[in-house]
This record gives structure tokens, sequence and C-alpha cells, in this order.
């Protein structure tokens, strides 16, 4: 089975400018979630969707934001961009959305702002 | 609050030594407790969770509710267990609660 796949890979981008990040999950998962894993701040939870809703939001503004397809297909989009959104966004998938289910991890898209 | 903290950023042992990767949380109600590690040029995986209360690659975690604590222990450290090591929390809001991470670097 495919794991989880996210593209680009890496991203440079500039300040000011946008940017969507994609994250295919494993087939069958319907739960995707991002996390934004910086050296400072570590792996902070972004946001989960799950059947094409926001499903779960973590602490970050309004310039960071998500959808979900019918397929489970997920984008994340980030906003008129800042220095500090430099970092390895991760998504990972998972069956179900609730405690018990275990999640999967893709291997990340790192983003650099100049 | 939910809060999960691992006061060690890096920790170093001899192969063959034991190790306690420590993690403690803050948490009011029931939660569920995770270890994800990430070897060199690898991603992040699952390593145990609590509620299974399995052995892996050697590795054990006991949930301690009275110290709110879930530390990673192994016997006997071996090479390829040098890794990154993340303790996680899912509380009521489902939301996976991350610490910042333990560098274990096992020396021959």
């Amino acid at each position: 089975k495919a794991g989880v796949t996210q593209t680009p890979r890496y991203l440079i981008k500039t300040r000011g400018q946008q940017v969507t990040l994609s994250c295919s999950p494993i087939s069958g998962h319907r739960s995707v979630s991002w996390y934004q894993q910086t050296p400072g701040q570590g792996l902070q939870f972004l946001f989960e969707y799950f059947s094409e809703t926001q499903r779960n939001k973590g602490n970050f503004p309004g310039r960071f934001s998500g959808r979900q397809f019918s397929n489970s297909r997920s984008e994340m989009n980030v906003s008129t961009l800042e220095l500090g959104d430099s970092a390895l966004y991760l998504c990972a998938s998972s069956k179900n959305s609730g405690k018990a289910d275990e999640q999967y991890f893709g291997p990340g898209t790192r983003l650099t702002v100049t | 609050a939910q809060r999960v903290t691992q006061p060690e950023k890096l920790l170093s042992v001899f192969k063959g030594a034991p190790v306690e990767l420590k993690c403690n949380y803050s948490y009011s109600g029931s939660p569920e407790l995770f270890w994800y590690v990430q070897y060199s040029r690898q991603r992040l995986q699952l390593l145990l969770r609590h509620i299974s209360r399995e052995s892996i690659k050697g590795f054990t975690a006991d949930l301690n509710k009275g110290e709110t604590s879930f530390h990673l222990k192994k016997p006997f450290a071996q090479e390829e267990d040098s890794a990154m090591y993340y303790c996680a929390l899912r509380g009521n809001t489902d939301k996976l609660i991350f610490g910042t991470g333990t560098r274990l670097q096992v020396f021959p």
C-alpha cells in the first residue's frame, strides 16, 4: 500500500506570496491532519480534515487554511507569507478521526520563505 | 491546557546501556499517549501507544497518572536506536499534541 505523499517536497517563496501544499493520504484513509515542524517550536498541530470537513484547528492565524476533497486529498494554503512560516509541513492520514486511530505521516514539504 | 514536556533535547549513551527518555504531560482527563520516532532521513512513525501496553523494538512505556509521565525505556540501547523521539498526547479534542523531542545518540 502506498504511503502518504506530499507535493512539492521543497519550495522557496518570497515574503508576501502565497503557497499551496498538497497531501495525498493512504488509500482508504479519510482523515488528514497537518502539522508545522520548526526547530524552535517542534511539531505543532495546524488542522484536521475528515470527510471534507474541518474537524479540529490549532492555534494558527487565519492566513493558514486548508481543505479536503471528495477523494480525501487535502491542500493547505498559506497566504501573505512571513519569514517565520519557514518550516517543514507534515501531513498525516488515518482511517477515521479519533483517539484510537494511528496517524501515518508523509515525508513533508520544506518551505523556505525569503 | 494540554501540554507535553520532554526535558532533554539530547540524550547520549553507549551501546548496551539502559535508556530512559522522559515525557511529562499536562491534561485533566484521560489522555491517550504515544511515542513517535524519526530515524535519519525517514518519516515520522509511531513507535508505541500506551493503550497497547506492548514492547516495540525492546522499548516500553508505562503511563503513570500520578506523576503524569510516560517515560520511554529500553534496558540495552543499540546503535540503530539513534533517532529523534517525540512524545505525544491526544485528549478530548482529538488533536495530537507533541513534545519538542529528544535526540537519542547511541555510541558504539
